[in-house]
């Protein structure tokens, strides 16, 4: 199966500072790559599909990029609801898999 | 608007049986595939398979045991999960999760989880 791995584990970040989220797949993947946001006690929500798409209602402050085993997602102005974890997901090669998340924390 | 409504938390011996039901309203049923992700305590998202919500055809991601099985009753719209011969090990929140089409793909709307615990 293809493992996902995000870097870092944990990303300390300041209100406002720009924030960036890596993962990277163990093989070449196509666009199918989506982004989740996951607070305390709550269930996952898609922010991006398609590698760069926002999902409906996600601010624009929310970007993804990337292609083949190198994806990104940036906040550009991260908010107090904005600190999370957040997983990427494949949905290119069977089983689709996720990686072990991203925690952003305020620094 | 899009729901998925899932059943409470269960607590259960091991080698016991669980069913997770996951009702879903404010779209067509049909037209979304549906997906099971689990998640131990603490830890990442495992997806565990999807549902052909039009065929009711099961695909499991991993499972040689055939311990999880996927169903449907269209008549309600909902769709279950069930694990026999439960371990300590299936202790999780398991979430349902809609694909934006018919074939298991992203996961755009989430059920609110049912966590269930395996404890003697």
């Amino acid at each position: 199966e293809v493992v996902m791995t995000q870097s870092p584990a944990t990303l300390s970040v300041s209100p406002g500072e720009r924030a960036t989220l890596s993962c990277r797949a163990s093989r070449g993947l196509s666009s199918n790559l989506a982004w989740y946001q996951q607070k305390p006690g709550q269930a996952p929500r898609l922010l991006i599909y398609g590698t760069s798409t926002r999902a409906t209602g996600i601010p624009a402050r929310f970007g993804g990029s990337g292609s083949g085993t190198e994806f990104t997602l940036t906040i550009s102005s991260p908010q107090s609801e904005d600190f999370a974890i957040y997983y990427c997901q494949q949905y290119t090669h069977w089983p689709w898999t996720f990686g072990q998340g991203t925690k952003v924390e305020i620094k | 608007q899009v729901q998925l409504v899932q059943s409470g938390s269960e607590l259960k011996k091991p080698g016991a049986s669980v069913k997770v039901s996951c009702e879903a309203s404010g779209y067509s049923f049909s037209d979304h595939a549906l997906s099971w992700v689990r998640q131990a305590p603490g830890q990442g998202l495992e997806w565990m398979g999807w549902i052909n919500t039009i065929t009711g055809n099961p695909t499991y991601a991993q499972d040689s045991t055939g311990r999880f099985v996927f169903s449907l009753d269209t008549s309600v719209r909902t769709a279950y999960l069930r694990i026999s011969t439960l371990k300590a090990e299936d202790t999780a929140v398991y979430y349902c999760a809609r694909s934006s089409t018919w074939y298991a793909t992203d996961f755009d709307f989430w059920g609110q989880g049912t966590l269930v615990t395996v404890s003697s």
